[in-house]
């Protein structure tokens, strides 16, 4: 079956505590791609990868950093997390025209 | 930079009826435009995706319409269910394969 999945779905830490959110797809697509989606405004982009070893900043990029060493993975970092990255994360995937897969998110809350 | 205005921002409609969603982007330079379906505390599932070159797609009771020069989409629901009731988003696909979403629309359909 082909997904995106993500985890942890659900975190709750404390604030300078290192985390990593994983993201992998099963789809062979080039294109990965981390969203945050808060009350009152939407989804915005906060990093995007095109292939291994490529990525770029999106729409909100402070305070994370990504990597994408295989073209499988792109796990979404948070060097010092703070409470104004509590949020519900999501990962997508896509090559070529084909819609975007989205993973089922990840609730951080940090304390 | 893109922006993505979703009208209404909330619709309750009785079971059986046909609907439509509206969505609306500033820039017409797109790379394609694909609505998706958000249920409470879920993921993201797409629903239609509609390249820059066509003009709609068909899935089953949904139907999608692109028109670039007016920067307009519409989604049209046919025969209403109380199934159908979640929140939809329009997200508009730059070149570089990034989303811009609109708010979305909160359906409710009343049995």
């Amino acid at each position: 079956e082909a997904q995106v999945t993500q985890n942890p779905r659900y975190l709750i830490t404390v604030t300078g505590k290192k985390l990593t959110v994983t993201c992998s797809q099963n789809m062979n697509h080039e294109y990965m791609s981390w969203y945050r989606q808060d009350p009152g405004l939407g989804l915005r982009q906060i990093y995007y990868s095109m292939n291994v070893e490529v990525t770029d900043k999106g729409d909100v990029p402070e305070g994370y950093k990504v990597s994408r060493k295989e073209k499988r993975n792109f796990p979404l970092i948070l060097e010092s997390p703070s409470p104004n990255q509590t949020s519900l994360y999501f990962c997508a995937s896509t090559s070529g025209g084909q819609p975007q897969h989205f993973g089922d998110g990840t609730r951080l809350s940090i304390l | 930079k893109q922006e993505v205005t979703q009208i209404p921002a909330a619709l309750s409609v009785p079971e059986g009826e046909n609907l439509v969603l509206n969505c609306s982007f500033t820039d017409s330079a797109i790379y394609n435009l694909q609505w998706f379906r958000q249920d409470p505390g879920k993921g993201l599932t797409s629903l239609l995706l509609i390249q820059s070159s066509q003009r709609e797609q068909t899935s089953g009771r949904l139907n999608a319409s692109l028109d670039k020069s007016s920067g307009r989409s519409t989604l049209y629901i046919a025969a209403s269910q109380p199934g159908d009731s979640a929140t939809y988003l329009c997200a508009v696909g730059g070149s570089a394969r990034q989303l811009t979403f609109g708010s979305g629309t909160q359906l409710t359909v009343l049995p």
